[in-house]
């Protein structure tokens, strides 16, 4: 079946630095869209990507989108305390229009200050 | 502005048990969701409905039944609780026109003892 994989599970870094967390699908989306969640919560949806090649950005955020559409990567610049918490990619399931995604398992990250 | 409701948000019960976990949506969206979230599992969907009284499995959906009488509720209910249904459960809702973005439920923790 349809599968989203995401490196790495987890990401410590150091206040300050670069963070970047992959997605990769086994097939070709139509979409992908992230989420972020913050330890405790619920997944907040951040954006969601559609045409190949596709860059997007977010104050320290920059998303983006495979040309063939199949992977995707964010990155944060100079990460900040906040930006601590879980973050998800999910595509689209393939030859279904009920709205449903494949989430992939998460990066985790963690900013030591 | 109440959005998307769970309830309750901690539930312990025990092995055996009925137990319903509800959810309401304040926005009429058609497309309503149910996940469970696991340690390294990240989430994993158990039921999903395209409108009231549509219906259909997700990827782990044994052991767990829905209804949508109404398009604003979407329950879901473990027949016999069994302890590897302890998980954190997120109910969530989209607007499906090409676009995919589901919000989110604040989550009901369950432990089954």
């Amino acid at each position: 079946g349809q599968q989203v994989m995401q490196i790495p599970q987890y990401q410590h870094v150091q206040e300050g630095e670069d963070f970047t967390t992959y997605c990769n699908s086994s097939t070709t989306l139509s979409n992908i869209q992230w989420y972020k969640q913050r330890p405790g919560g619920h997944p907040v949806f951040l954006i969601q990507l559609v045409k190949s090649g596709e860059v997007k950005k977010q104050k320290r955020l920059t998303f983006q989108f495979g040309e063939a559409k199949k992977n995707s990567s964010l990155h944060i610049t100079a990460t900040q305390t906040t930006d601590v918490g879980t973050y998800f990619c999910a595509g689209p399931v393939l030859n279904t229009n009920a709205g449903k995604s494949t989430f992939g398992d998460g990066t985790t990250l963690t900013v030591k200050p | 502005d109440a959005g998307i409701t769970q309830s309750p948000r901690y539930k312990i019960t025990e092995t055996g048990r009925q137990v319903t976990l509800m959810c309401h949506q304040t926005w009429s969206h058609s497309y309503m969701f149910w996940y469970r979230q696991d340690l390294g599992h990240g989430l994993r969907l158990i039921y999903y409905s395209a409108a009231a009284d549509i219906t259909d499995k997700g990827e782990v959906p044994d052991g767990y039944v829905v209804s949508r009488s109404k398009t604003e509720n979407f329950p879901l209910t473990l027949e016999s609780a069994t302890r590897s249904q302890t998980s954190v459960y997120f109910c969530a809702s989209s607007v499906y026109r090409g676009n995919t973005e589901a919000f989110f439920g604040q989550g009901t923790r369950l432990t089954v003892v």
